[in-house]
């Protein structure tokens, strides 16, 4: 069975600085996704990025980057110049490829920006 | 035009009490999904269905019933109601080849 590790139970931020934010998995499939997603205090889950395991070249979505190495089974978040707004938990999550296929989250990362 | 609604947003409800939470999608998606987010903000796969047919039924107990009258709706009714129960209940779809599951809002259910 595939799990998802967040080593980091909360992280803080100076607003306008950079964030990384870890994450690693454990899986024997070679077809799968990675994404990171946002939970606001209104809980709503908001994706952020994805990332395809075939694909080498890291996902870029504006501010927020991830750092895939595929052989070390890691996937870390990189948010530049943070926001108050990006102030939340941080879920990242494996889903197998095919259809139907079940996320399988993190524990989360509580993010908090300071002013 | 939400994309994957949920209602209601917020239940309490006495133990022993049988509930349902209602959940739709408007974005035309083949799969959905039941997600629970516990009190550590824990977030586990609970059921999948898709075109109305079930796909993943996790070890959940059997008080909680998934109905997907069509392929756009998939409803949760739990029988007996304990205090366990109270968690925050998440419906999601997503495309049959599509990667993104898009989450509803989400139902906060407290059992007292």
């Amino acid at each position: 069975a595939q799990t998802v590790t967040q080593s980091q139970p909360e992280m803080s931020v100076q607003e306008a600085e950079t964030v990384t934010l870890s994450c690693t998995y454990d899986t024997s499939e070679s077809d799968y996704y990675l994404f990171w997603y946002k939970q606001p205090p209104s809980r709503q889950m908001i994706l952020v990025i994805r990332q395809e395991a075939y694909k080498q070249q890291n996902a870029t979505e504006n501010r927020f980057s991830v750092n895939f190495q595929k052989a070390a089974k890691s996937f870390s978040l990189k948010i530049s110049d943070s926001q108050l707004g990006d102030a939340a938990m941080y879920f990242c999550a494996y889903r197998s490829a095919g259809y139907g296929n079940k996320l399988v989250f993190g524990a989360g990362t509580i993010l908090r920006v300071k002013s | 035009d939400t994309a994957v609604s949920q209602t209601p947003k917020y239940l309490v409800t006495q133990m022993g009490n049988d509930k349902s939470i209602k959940c739709e999608q408007n974005l035309g998606h083949d799969t959905m999904y039941w997600y629970k987010q516990d009190s550590k903000k824990f977030l586990k796969i609970m059921f999948s269905y898709n075109n109305k047919e079930l796909i993943i039924n996790e070890t959940v107990p059997n008080r909680f019933s998934p109905k997907s009258p069509d392929k756009a709706h998939l409803n949760l009714h739990i029988n007996s109601l304990e205090l366990g129960d109270s968690a925050v209940y998440f419906c999601a779809s997503s495309r049959n080849r599509g990667p993104e599951a898009f989450f509803g809002q989400g139902t906060r259910l407290t059992v007292v």
